[in-house]
Formats: C-alpha cells, sequence, structure tokens
C-alpha cells in the first residue's frame, strides 16, 4: 500500500523565518496531497491541498509544491507566527483505490518569538 | 456551521470491557471517515462509509473492532474486550466528496484502557 514519509519529525524557527516540511510517497498513483495542522489538544484542520494536475498551490503565507517524478511534496510556510507553531501531517490519497488517506507521521513545528 | 462532533471526549475503561464512540458529521456529508491516532503517531485509517454502500472495513485492525452508521449520518465505532494497545486518540472525519478529498475531522475521543 500507499507509504508516506515526513521530514523533519522536530523543525524550530525563528519567527519572520521560513519552514518548509517535506514528504515523500511511494505509489505513482497517488492523486490527491492535503495538509493538516494540529493544534496541541485540537483536531486536525485541513490547510492547503493539492491535486496531482498541479506543480504548486499558493495561499497567503503557505505553499505546497508537488513534483510527481520525484514523488514528494512540500509545504512551506513564509513569515512564520508563533502561532503557526504546531504538528503538521501530510497526507496522499491513492486514486481508484479506496478513499482513505494514509498520513505521515507528522513535523512538530516551533515557532520562538 | 455545526463541525464534526464526537463523544464522550474521554473515555476511560478496563481492559476486558466493550466501549462506543460516537461521530455526528457535518450535516449533508455523506462520506464518514474513523481514524486512530496513537501517541506521536500520524493518523491511522479505520473504516469508511459513503452513502448507503457497504464500508469499507479494511483498516479495522481486529475483528473487536465493529463500526456502524445509522440512517446515513450518526456513527458508531465499537471495540469489543479493549486492550491496552487500544489507547488512543479515535477521530471521525466527514467529507461532501465521494473522492476522499476534503475531510474535515472532529475532535476526538481520548480512550484509555487500564
Amino acid at each position: 500500500g500507499e507509504n508516506v514519509e515526513q521530514h523533519p519529525s522536530t523543525l524550530s524557527v525563528q519567527e519572520g523565518d521560513s519552514a518548509v516540511i517535506k514528504c515523500t510517497y511511494s505509489d505513482s498513483a497517488s492523486n490527491y496531497f492535503p495538509w493538516y495542522k494540529q493544534e496541541l489538544g485540537k483536531r486536525p484542520q485541513l490547510i492547503i491541498d493539492i491535486r496531482s494536475n498541479v506543480g504548486e498551490k499558493k495561499d497567503q503565507r503557505i505553499a505546497v509544491t508537488l513534483n510527481k517524478t520525484a514523488k514528494h511534496f512540500s509545504l512551506h510556510i513564509t513569515e512564520t507566527q508563533p502561532e503557526d507553531s504546531a504538528v503538521y501531517f501530510c497526507a496522499a490519497k491513492i486514486s481508484n483505490s479506496g478513499y482513505a488517506l494514509n498520513f505521515g507521521k507528522g513535523t512538530s513545528l516551533l515557532v520562538t518569538p | 456551521g455545526a463541525g464534526v462532533s464526537q463523544s464522550p471526549s474521554n473515555k476511560v475503561t478496563e481492559k476486558g470491557k466493550d466501549v462506543e464512540l460516537r461521530c455526528d458529521p457535518i450535516s449533508g456529508h455523506t462520506a464518514l471517515y474513523w481514524y486512530r491516532q496513537s501517541l506521536g503517531q500520524g493518523l491511522e485509517f479505520l473504516i469508511y462509509f459513503q452513502g448507503n454502500s457497504a464500508p469499507d472495513k479494511s483498516g479495522l485492525p481486529s475483528d473487536r473492532f465493529s463500526a456502524e452508521r445509522t440512517g446515513g449520518s450518526v456513527s458508531t465505532l465499537t471495540i469489543q474486550r479493549t486492550q491496552q494497545e487500544d489507547s488512543a486518540v479515535y477521530l471521525c472525519a466527514s467529507s461532501p466528496r465521494t473522492s476522499g478529498e476534503e475531510q474535515f475531522f472532529g475532535p476526538g475521543t481520548r480512550l484509555t484502557v487500564l
């Protein structure tokens, strides 16, 4: 089945710097790649997603890039703020093979003032 | 509008007891998913419901786990004869799509098996 690897597991940046989280997937049939933000004790929230027919998507300070050839996708957060501190999860879905998301193990991001 | 809700928020039980966890999806969402999140881990898919179709149970870890969805809305996840390794946060998600995209999560039920 699909295997999603996420790196790094922890990331500490200073406020205002950029943060990049990378994920790789194993199944070339994957066609949907969402990113979730989970603050401590709260539910995962969908922050951005990208489909396999698009190479990049941006929403204000966050962007996601997808390289289908290399089978990896990345989350980019610019001008980080303390409220960006959370655990971020990437996921991948395989087309025509069920509807579940396969998640990475998460990246704990700490933005220090 | 109201998001996905789950109850109870916390459940402590003794090993060997049965537990029921409830999920109320967003109104109008036809797809409903259960995931399990163990400490420091990602989310592990358990089961998927879509409309009146037979559920996809491929992620259930053992036959002690079962789930049903009544009337295409509320869902209940049942764990029989709980074991300590069942301790985790159980998350429910719903989606307006049949494709598996745009899944919105509930707050989860934290299950502790003593």
